[in-house]
């Protein structure tokens, strides 16, 4: 266990809909990442927050949005969705930002 | 920019043989490097990380690696395999300078699969 969680496990939603996926780090790191993992694209790096400010922006579509609470967890919203959105979209945090990331076990989104 | 690229989707070996699952990397800058392990169902587990110093890595569970820099790899090795050893293996690489916020790169992944 890597005392990053994630809700909920699983997802299952219709096109064209929105869901919020929602990430508590470990006590105590300032730091949280987002991460989609597909067939397709492999596991890529979505965006990251520092103590509740944008640090680091990856492949993120312009429909996905994230913010990172004062109490320092974090929700990725995903709006509009396709099919192709579907994915296990893991969560990670860290201390600071350079130091090791821990892994949540995911969020499995599946649309239908 | 940089990338990873992990030679082999699937690599098999049998139980007491030698592990190696290669990697290698492009960054423009001194990268700092990583392996994880997933295991199904589950998030990535970090192994090992290399970010300065000394050049061979030893991680969990009997792994190890080595940053080569002139090939540009950091081939993951374990020299018996074991049944649980059988999962995916991502190699990732993020940009080790201070204000790059530390985001990871990864590798296609390349599954282990381990034979009795």
């Amino acid at each position: 266990d890597s005392g990053v969680t994630q809700t909920p496990k699983h997802l299952i939603t219709a096109t064209g809909q929105r869901v919020t996926l929602r990430c508590s780090p470990r006590s105590g790191d300032l730091s949280v990442y987002w991460y989609q993992q597909s067939l397709d694209q492999g596991l890529q790096f979505l965006i990251q927050y520092y103590n509740g400010e944008e640090r680091a922006k990856g492949n993120i579509l312009e429909r996905f949005s994230a913010q990172q609470f004062p109490d320092l967890h974090s929700e990725l919203n995903l709006s509009s969705l396709e099919l192709g959105d579907s994915a296990l979209y893991f969560c990670a945090s860290s201390v600071d930002f350079a130091q090791n990331q821990y892994f949540g076990p995911g969020t499995r989104l599946l649309v239908l | 920019a940089q990338s990873v690229t992990q030679l082999g989707s699937h690599v098999s070996v049998s139980e007491g043989a030698l592990v190696l699952l290669r990697c290698n990397y492009s960054s423009s800058v001194p990268p700092y490097l990583f392996w994880y392990v997933q295991y199904p169902n589950q998030g990535l587990q970090l192994l090992l990380k290399y970010t300065t110093g000394a050049t061979l890595v030893k991680g969990i569970n009997g792994f190890e690696a080595e940053f080569k820099k002139s090939e540009t790899s950091f081939h993951l090795t374990k020299p018996s395999a074991h049944m649980s050893d059988a999962a995916e293996y991502f190699c990732a690489v993020s940009d080790a300078a201070a204000n790059a916020g530390n985001m990871l790169t990864f590798g296609g992944g390349t599954r282990l699969m381990v034979k009795p």
